[in-house]
């Protein structure tokens, strides 16, 4: 059972190159996440993914598209990169927004923008 | 967006000392708040998942409570071993926010023999 899967997981781009992370969950998990993570700043949440079919923003949504192919996948773009997106991105999923069901992450994805 | 805050933001302590820490979160409309423990390099791992006021949960020497009322949760480690060092998360949903999970910025907790 592999659970989340991101990719991938270390990449560099230059400013202003575009870019696709990759995200799928075989826990037939309605809902996805997409989180980033800084130095003292925690995890935030970018977009998410209640139901296939559905996205919303998080709160830190600019600059970021999300698109929900099917159940599994939930994929992250970055158009136009900018050095401030330089972070670790962690896809996340859960059966359901229902109370007491415990998500899961992914191993995270390093991303370096010079 | 819920605005969760979790204190100290580090913590230092030897080797069986007991320890805690607290999560605080806006109250209205609360619908769960989630423990992880987060390595360096690692998935966050999930600790708890409480949902009602006066909740409490333990895994060996980790334990929760929870408060729904005043919005707020403590995590406590009983005689911390080196392998408790870790950054200590803490998130929360509620209606508003369409149940999306939002999160504190941690506790890293450094545990020294």
């Amino acid at each position: 059972n592999a659970g989340v899967t991101q990719t991938p997981k270390f990449q560099v781009l230059k400013t202003g190159q575009s870019m696709t992370l990759q995200c799928a969950q075989d826990m037939n998990h309605n809902s996805m996440y997409w989180y980033r993570q800084d130095p003292g700043m925690g995890l935030r949440l970018i977009y998410y993914s209640a139901s296939e079919g559905t996205t919303d923003k998080g709160e830190v949504p600019n600059g970021y598209n999300v698109s929900r192919l099917n159940k599994r996948e939930f994929s992250l773009r970055l158009e136009s990169a900018a050095p401030s997106q330089t972070s670790v991105y962690f896809c996340a999923s859960i059966w359901g927004l229902q109370a007491g069901n415990t998500i899961y992450f992914g191993e995270g994805s390093w991303l370096t923008v010079v | 967006i819920l605005n969760v805050e979790q204190s100290p933001q580090s913590l230092h302590v030897q080797e069986g000392d007991s320890t805690n820490f607290t999560c605080s979160f806006p109250s209205s409309n609360f619908y769960a708040l989630h423990w992880y423990r987060w390595e360096t390099a690692k998935s966050p791992e999930a600790l708890f998942v409480m949902t009602l006021n006066g909740d409490e949960k333990k895994k060996g020497r980790i334990s929760a409570t929870l408060n729904t009322k005043e919005g707020y949760s403590y995590l406590y480690i009983k005689g911390s071993q080196p392998e408790d060092s870790a950054t200590y998360l803490c998130a929360s949903s509620n209606s508003n926010s369409g149940y999306a999970l939002n999160f504190g910025k941690g506790t890293s907790l450094l545990v020294t023999p």
